[in-house]
């Protein structure tokens, strides 16, 4: 089955700095990459995805990379702010399976104000 | 929409106790999934349903039920709490891919503590 593996495991940023965080996968036929972004006491929220035929995908502060051949991609988030705290999780699948995410097992990101 | 719903929110159970955790979503997806979420880990999956009356295990199911009667609900119980057991659940649901995935949309989770 697939594997995930998320670094690092904590990140702190200054204010306005940028923040990247990767994900590795082991299943060179999983497809869909979505991140989540996790708050206290609340779920995860899907923030931003990109599918395997895309080797980026930009929504304001927050960009994803894919690379298919080393099999790893990349949450980037660029001036950050301090409602930019949280945990994030990145995810695989391949969606003409059984449609089962793996997760990654998160990074909690400080903002320094 | 009020996108997924899961109650109760806290709940502490003695060792040995049962109890269901609830969760309902009313955007008509087809896909239903049980999470659990330790502390430092990321989300394991316990059982998912790809529709009513289909269900499935995850990686994580011993210790759990689930029954699928309608789309919109899909109930996790507990027969025998455990310590390890102790945990925050989380129900997501998603409409099936159809030539692209689809993502899943979570609840807010139910915290667990067994006792």
């Amino acid at each position: 089955g697939e594997n995930v593996e998320q670094h690092p495991s904590t990140l702190s940023v200054q204010e306005g700095d940028s923040a990247v965080i990767k994900c590795t996968y082991s299943d060179s036929a999983s497809n869909y990459f979505p991140w989540y972004k996790q708050e206290l006491g609340k779920g995860p929220q899907l923030i931003i995805d990109i599918r395997s035929n895309v080797g980026e995908k930009k929504d304001q502060r927050i960009a994803v990379t894919l690379n298919k051949t080393a099999k790893h991609f990349s949450l980037h988030i660029t001036e950050t702010q301090p409602e930019d705290s949280a945990v994030y999780f990145c995810a695989a699948i391949y969606n003409f399976g059984n449609e089962k995410l793996t997760f990654g097992t998160g990074t909690r990101l400080t903002i320094i104000p | 929409n009020a996108g997924v719903t899961q109650t109760p929110k806290f709940r502490i159970l003695k060792i040995g106790q049962s109890m269901t955790l609830q969760c309902a979503q009313d955007m008509n997806h087809n896909y239903m999934y049980w999470y659990r979420q330790d502390p430092g880990m990321g989300l394991k999956l316990i059982y998912y349903s790809v529709g009513a009356g289909i269900t499935d295990k995850g990686e994580v199911p011993n210790g759990y039920n689930v029954s699928r009667s309608t789309t919109e609900d899909f109930p996790l119980r507990l027969e025998l709490a455990a310590p390890s057991q102790t945990s925050v659940y989380f129900c997501a649901s998603k409409l099936r891919g159809q030539g692209a995935a689809q993502p899943q949309h979570f609840g807010d989770g139910t915290r667990l503590s067994i006792l």
